[in-house]
């Protein structure tokens, strides 16, 4: 089945930075997309941004433009997602999603999410 | 502050209907975009429930029911069962932003 596994939690301190994985099985990965959507403590979902794993094209949030590296690894079916310069703020679940560029048919199915939490 | 609006809570009885709004504007749910709509059960990843406006996925009982008219769309869920209560998200892309966004989300409560 199509399934998404992200890499565990993390702990950082403010000004470090921090790099999730999200491995894919089950689908060919470079017909799709991966978008990251992250989820601060007890807040709605929020779109970071968007990667085609066949060109490897990005489009990422403007909120995080500057701050925000996404790539992916087409020999092991795993995209990657790096958050710089972190601040407290940034304290949340990570998910990576199957989708297009546009979240046209919707983005399925999540990984699992990965805690980050940034405190000093 | 989220770009397209959804009630904070919506509550039911067992078997009752109630319906999510998703308000947006016509850079988003008032283009060609469609809405789609998730949930997330507590303390879980989201889950697509509804895609294409109202569409369910394989798996999805048929008393999830999505529409759209103009710039809002709804999800609709009839028959409520407690296993429903969660948090709904809707979903679509902006044209202006150039990015997905989703509305704030809505607590389902069950009474």
């Amino acid at each position: 089945q199509v399934q998404l596994v992200q890499s565990g939690a993390e702990v950082k301190k403010p000004g470090a930075s921090v790099k999730v994985s999200c491995k894919a099985s089950g689908y060919r990965f470079t017909s799709y997309g991966i978008s990251w959507v992250r989820q601060a403590p007890g807040q709605g979902l929020e779109w970071m941004g968007w990667i085609s794993a066949y060109s490897g094209n990005t489009n990422y949030a403007q909120i995080l433009q500057g701050r925000v590296t996404m790539t992916t690894d087409t020999s092991t079916s795993t995209a990657y997602m790096e958050v710089r310069s972190l601040r407290s703020d940034d304290t949340a679940v990570y998910y990576c999603s199957r989708g297009t560029g546009s979240g046209a048919y919707g983005l399925d199915p999540w990984g699992q999410g990965t805690l980050v939490i940034v405190s000093s | 502050q989220s770009v397209l609006t959804q009630p904070p809570s919506v509550s039911g009885a067992p078997g009752q209907r109630v319906t999510i709004s998703c308000s947006g504007s016509s850079s988003n749910i008032g283009s060609t975009y469609d809405v789609h709509w998730y949930q997330q059960l507590p303390g879980t990843a989201p889950k697509l429930l509804i895609y294409g406006n109202n569409n369910r996925p394989s798996g999805v009982p048929d008393r999830f029911y999505g529409s759209k008219s103009g710039t809002s769309a709804s999800l609709a869920i009839t028959g409520l069962q407690a296993e429903d209560e969660a948090d709904y998200y809707c979903q679509s892309y902006d044209t202006s932003l150039r990015g997905v966004i989703f509305g704030g989300g809505t607590k389902l409560t069950v009474l």
